[in-house]
C-alpha cells in the first residue's frame, strides 16, 4: 500500500504527558498538512508544509504543539504537557506541486489521541 | 470559518440517485468547490471537483450553478458503501495560498437497503 501512513493508530496518555505522532506522506508528495478532528466535527486544519519548510501554522496549533518535517519527507507532531481538551484524531494529509484546483489531498487513517 | 452550508443529514435508497446540496454564497472568483467524503474511522478521500463547469468522473457528478453560488453532489446509484460524511470545501487557489481545506460540519448520508 502506497497511501498515506500514520503511526500509532490509537494512543492513550495520562495528562501532562508528550506525545509524538508520525506520519509518512506518499512519496514525491511536496506538501504536507495536519488536521485535527474531534467528534461529530469536519477535520480542521493544523500546519502546512512543502518540503521541509513550514508555511503555515493555525491558530489552533497552541506552543505545546510543534510539527517537523526535517527532510522533506515524513512528518512529526508532537504535543507536550497534553490536557484532556487534546483529544481528537489528529490527520495527516500530502499532495504533489499543486495544479490549480487539482491535486486533491490524501488523507491517512490518523492517529486517535485520548488523554486520560 | 467554513464558507459552505450543508444540510446535517440526508437518506437515500439504495440503487437510487442522491443530491447533496451545498451553498456557498461567498464564492469568490479563484475558490474552486471540491467535494470530500468520509466513511466511518477512516480519513477523507477526494470525490470530485469543480470551477465553473459541470464535472463526471467515476464516483459522482458535480452540478454548479451558473452564479457560482451552489452545488449539488450526484451519487447516480447509491450504494450502502456511500454511507458517509460528505463535506462541500472551498478552496481558494490563489498563488499566495497554502491550498489547505477548511472543512464544515458537512452532510451524514445515509443509505437504507
Amino acid at each position: 500500500d502506497t497511501g498515506v501512513s500514520q503511526d500509532p493508530r490509537h494512543k492513550i496518555t495520562k495528562r501532562g504527558q508528550n506525545v509524538t505522532f508520525r506520519c509518512d506522506p506518499i512519496s514525491e508528495h511536496n506538501r504536507l498538512y495536519w488536521y485535527r478532528q474531534t467528534l461529530g466535527q469536519g477535520p480542521e486544519f493544523l500546519t502546512y508544509f512543502q518540503n521541509e519548510a513550514q508555511l503555515e501554522k493555525s491558530r489552533l496549533l497552541s506552543d505545546r504543539f510543534s510539527a517537523e518535517r526535517p527532510k522533506g519527507s515524513f512528518s512529526t507532531l508532537e504535543i507536550q504537557r497534553t490536557e484532556q481538551g487534546d483529544s481528537a484524531m489528529y490527520l495527516c494529509a500530502s499532495s504533489p506541486a499543486s495544479l490549480a484546483g487539482g491535486n486533491e489531498q490524501f488523507f491517512g487513517p490518523g492517529t486517535r489521541l485520548t488523554v486520560l | 470559518d467554513a464558507k459552505t452550508t450543508q444540510p446535517n443529514s440526508m437518506e437515500s435508497n439504495e440503487e437510487e440517485p442522491v443530491h447533496l446540496p451545498c451553498n456557498h454564497s461567498t464564492i469568490s472568483g479563484t475558490d474552486y468547490i471540491h467535494w470530500y467524503r468520509q466513511l466511518p474511522s477512516q480519513g477523507p478521500e477526494y470525490v470530485i471537483h469543480g470551477l465553473t463547469s459541470n464535472v463526471n468522473n467515476r464516483m459522482a457528478s458535480l452540478a454548479i450553478a451558473e452564479d457560482r453560488k451552489s452545488s449539488t453532489l450526484i451519487l447516480h446509484r447509491a450504494t450502502l458503501r456511500d454511507a458517509a460524511v460528505y463535506y462541500c470545501i472551498l478552496r481558494d487557489d490563489a498563488p499566495s495560498g497554502t491550498y489547505k481545506y477548511i472543512f464544515g460540519t458537512g452532510t451524514r448520508l445515509k443509505v437504507l437497503a
